[in-house]
């Protein structure tokens, strides 16, 4: 079993629509969770992080995180053409030798449609 | 968030010869680098974490001979692949990291090695 489980999609929506992304994850030590947006050839990009569960709001974009359930959420609304991308969770936990280490999710390819 | 540049942004280069790609924090000192590599329509994958004027520690899988990383400065960590091979055509990306100076990570924009 994968530390992290993200449906690679793709996922096809139209402009305007509530986008839903999810991720999964095994590990109860995972402390911070991030989403991170790439476009095509292009390194990730910063959209969110939490500390701890619940929502977190910025703009267009809503994460949410249940650590009981160890499920976290990417919501995305009023879809633009612009947001088309691979959407990319991570989460990270302290290692015992010291730092820590973050774990992607597979990404999502998400397509909003004009 | 934080500045990063990597350079070059591309590069195709023939099988067994080496090819040096640079990562560079440009508005913040960087003690730890992560340098990650990701393959067509997958996640990125950890390779390796270096701190600043210390060996790198590479992860499980990861040779570290024929990937070596120098991370002399806190403002500039070098990834050297040496004798690549088709196979090692990827994604490359950096991730420059400093406790109290950056809340998470940030990730440069990438270099594409192609090997022929």
């Amino acid at each position: 079993q994968k530390e992290v489980e993200q449906d690679p999609g793709p996922l096809s929506v139209p402009e305007g629509a509530i986008v839903s992304l999810n991720c999964t994850y095994s590990n109860s030590a995972f402390q911070y969770f991030m989403w991170y947006r790439q476009y095509s050839r292009k390194g990730p990009e910063l959209l969110m992080y939490t500390y701890s569960s619940g929502n977190k709001e910025d703009g267009r974009f809503t994460a949410q995180v249940d650590k009981s359930s160890k499920y976290i959420s990417l919501f995305i609304r009023d879809s633009q053409p612009s947001d088309s991308a691979t959407y990319l969770c991570a989460m990270s936990a302290s290692r015992e030798t010291g730092g820590f280490k973050t774990i992607f999710g597979a990404g999502t390819r998400l397509f909003v449609k004009a | 968030g934080a500045v990063v540049s990597q350079h070059p942004s591309w590069v195709i280069c023939k099988s067994g010869t080496s090819v040096k790609i640079e990562c560079r924090s440009l508005d913040f000192q960087a003690t730890t680098m992560f340098w990650y590599r990701q393959f067509p329509k997958q996640s990125l994958m950890l390779m390796a974490t270096s701190n600043e004027g210390s060996k790198a520690t590479y992860e499980q899988g990861v040779e570290k001979d024929k990937f070596l990383i120098n991370h002399a400065s806190l403002t500039l960590s070098t990834l050297t692949v040496t004798s690549a091979h088709p196979e090692d055509s990827s994604f490359y990306i950096c991730s420059p990291y400093t406790s109290g100076k950056t809340d998470t990570q940030y990730f440069g924009p990438g270099t594409r090695l192609t090997v022929l």
